[in-house]
This record gives C-alpha cells, sequence and structure tokens, in this order.
C-alpha cells in the first residue's frame, strides 16, 4: 500500500501558471500510471490527464502532466490560468499491491 | 453519448443493508471494468471497489472488504454494489465509474452523478 499526498491548496493569478504535485510515498512513481481529475464544486469529477501525461478529448492544452522520479512525484501544470480551472483537483493511481486504486487527498485551486 | 445512473442511496441504519444501482448506457457495457468511488460530502474521493468487464476480477478497499460485494450484469448493462453491516462512517456520496479498459484499473473515464448513501440510526 502507498500514500499520495498533495497540497491541500493552491492560489494563483488569472493568466499565470500553477503547478500540482502528488507525491508517492512508497515505491516508484513509475510503477503506475497517475491519472488526475478535475471536481468542480457540485459536479461529478472529470479526467483532465490520464497514463501520466495523455490529455483526454476535449481538454484545452493548458492542462499538461510529467512524472519525475527523482522526487517520486507527478505534477499538474496549468497554464494560462481561467476562473473556470477553479476547482479541487485529485490525482489517482493504481496499486498493484493489493490490486486496489489510490486517490490523493486532494488539492483545491483557487484562481484570484 | 456516455450515461451513468446510480439509483438505490438513501438511509439507513447502523447494521442494515442498501443495494445500490448503476445503469450505464452509450458504450458497449461488457467490455470494460467498473467502480465505486464515494466521497464524504465536502472531503475527498475514496475508491471503494473494481470489477473487470467479465466478472473475473474483483478488488475492495479495505474499509468495505467483507461488508460490500459488487457485481455487475452484462445482460442488463448494470452496475451493482450491496451494501452490509453498515457503519456511520459509510455515509457518503456513492460515484459509479467507468474504466478506460477492460480490467487492472486504469483511468475512470466516465462518472455518474452519484447516489447519496446516508448511515444513522
Amino acid at each position: 500500500n502507498f500514500l499520495l499526498t498533495q497540497p491541500h491548496s493552491v492560489s494563483e493569478s488569472p493568466g499565470k501558471t500553477v503547478t500540482i504535485s502528488c507525491t508517492r510515498n512508497s515505491g516508484s512513481i513509475v510503477s503506475n500510471f497517475v491519472q488526475w481529475y478535475q471536481q468542480r464544486p457540485g459536479s461529478s469529477p472529470t479526467t483532465v490527464i490520464y497514463e501520466d501525461k495523455q490529455r483526454p478529448s476535449g481538454v484545452p492544452d493548458r492542462f499538461s502532466g510529467s512524472i519525475d522520479s527523482s522526487s517520486n512525484s507527478a505534477s499538474l501544470t496549468i497554464s494560462g490560468l481561467k476562473t473556470e480551472d477553479e476547482a479541487d483537483y485529485y490525482c489517482q493511481s493504481y496499486d498493484s499491491g493489493n490490486n486496489g486504486v489510490v486517490f490523493g487527498g486532494g488539492t483545491k485551486l483557487t484562481v484570484l | 453519448e456516455v450515461h451513468l445512473v446510480e439509483s438505490g442511496g438513501g438511509l439507513a441504519q447502523p447494521g442494515r443493508s442498501l443495494r445500490l444501482s448503476c445503469a450505464a448506457s452509450g458504450f458497449t457495457f461488457n467490455t470494460y471494468a467498473m467502480h465505486w468511488v464515494r466521497q464524504i460530502p465536502g472531503k475527498g474521493l475514496e475508491w471503494v471497489s473494481g470489477i473487470s468487464w467479465n466478472s473475473g476480477s474483483v478488488a475492495y478497499a479495505d474499509s468495505v472488504k467483507g461488508r460490500f460485494t459488487i457485481s455487475r450484469d452484462n445482460a442488463k448493462n448494470s452496475l451493482y454494489l450491496q451494501m452490509d453491516i453498515l457503519r456511520p462512517e459509510d455515509t457518503a456520496l456513492y460515484y459509479c465509474a467507468k474504466d478506460k479498459d477492460a480490467s487492472g484499473w486504469n483511468n475512470f473515464d466516465y462518472w455518474g452523478q452519484g447516489t447519496l448513501v446516508t448511515v444513522s440510526s
């Protein structure tokens, strides 16, 4: 079993760039793909990044994902921030040790 | 268009049971794994259980293992979650989610709107 740790909250101004980290506490971050979900208030989650860095159709290229094995973490970067990006963001990965799924605790992004 | 519609939530007393259902449409249901994910209002996401396309592989979070049972009926395009021995900490919004793959949990590419389960005496 492992944990995925995210910052509780981040904030940035419109037009700027923000990066949200997701650190795996045991085992290698490259062992299993990382996904990122966006959840706006009152809505269900939607995928913004899957398989580390892939973007679903319809997700703007302002959203990008990356993996850093040196820090054992994944990152979601959002450039050209818009007020509509204000939401909670969750990272997620598969736990092959117990055939389960792990979510990070979520990061609240404020665009102000 | 993919649609996932959950039902069966409601108020249950501790120790009692509830059965959640998820009606799927807009995709070939019998070729994808499916999952249940829950969220306490105002809190984060917690994966509950997953089932492969042919029910050959199922898995549960430790918090529900031995109390919840996931199943699917591919002929009815439906996913189920039998929740027994309910506890107050099971109170949450329960989402049905479609996996991107047939088996081996990957990306949850579509989610329903959720059904609320409240466990209280």
